[in-house]
């Protein structure tokens, strides 16, 4: 999974709780996303970053926010999870943006969170 | 609307066969078309990138075609094998950091 690991794996949490998901590369690539993945839906963009503290809104981005203090770390947290927020979460890096045929996105191996 | 439509939703085929997997989009203005294969439990891995000026794209078995005048590509895979069991996403890119659309997925099963 081209140095992109996430944590955790698999959580259940509980309504009103607060979630943080981890991303972490090894790579060094400046773009960092987390997107959703829902049944009857492509990947969803929740937020992304070009560059460390430089972060942008996606198109779900309602109910999160996400941090990066250094380049190899992309935190997303759910302020107070819901039960629309069960999802599959998927992290992907680049090198660049999507305009460049180079830049290929590579995603993490995902975390599965159920909020009950 | 920026959309991509995939289809058939799943297929089944015997391990050996071909196949041909479509896609349709609508997103403006076009930057690039990628394919990826997912297996379950496992992120998207990228399988070709093809911009406007290219027609066709190989890796393997996998051959990717595009007509970027009707706004359709395709995937084609030769000979199955069981390990092409997995969903195939097509994805149009606009150019930026938040300029892909995801196609919902093909789901293909390969039977023995």
């Amino acid at each position: 999974d081209a140095g992109i690991t996430q944590s955790p794996r698999h959580k259940v949490t509980e309504t009103g709780t607060p979630v943080t998901l981890r991303c972490h590369q090894t790579e060094n690539h400046r773009y960092m996303y987390w997107y959703r993945q829902d049944p009857g839906h492509g990947l969803r963009l929740i937020h992304y970053s070009y560059g460390v503290k430089d972060t942008d809104k996606g198109e779900v981005s309602d109910g999160y926010s996400v941090s990066r203090s250094k380049t190899e770390d992309f935190l997303l947290t759910l302020e107070s999870a819901t039960s629309s927020q069960t999802s599959v979460y998927f992290c992907a890096i680049s090198g660049g943006t999507s305009a460049s045929k180079t830049h290929e996105q590579y995603f993490g191996p995902g975390t599965r969170l159920t909020v009950t | 609307k920026n959309q991509v439509e995939q289809s058939p939703q799943s297929l089944i085929i015997l391990e050996g066969k071909n196949c041909t997997l479509q896609c349709n989009y609508t997103v403006s203005p076009f930057s690039n078309l990628r394919w990826y294969k997912q297996d379950t439990g496992r992120g998207p891995v990228s399988l070709t990138i093809m911009t406007f000026s290219e027609n066709t794209k190989s890796n393997g078995r996998y051959t990717a075609t595009l007509d970027a005048d009707t706004k359709q590509s395709s995937l084609h895979i030769t000979a199955s094998q069981l390990s092409d069991s997995a969903s195939y996403i097509c994805v149009v890119t606009r150019g930026g950091a938040d300029g892909l659309t995801f196609g919902k997925g093909t789901h293909l099963i390969i039977q023995p």
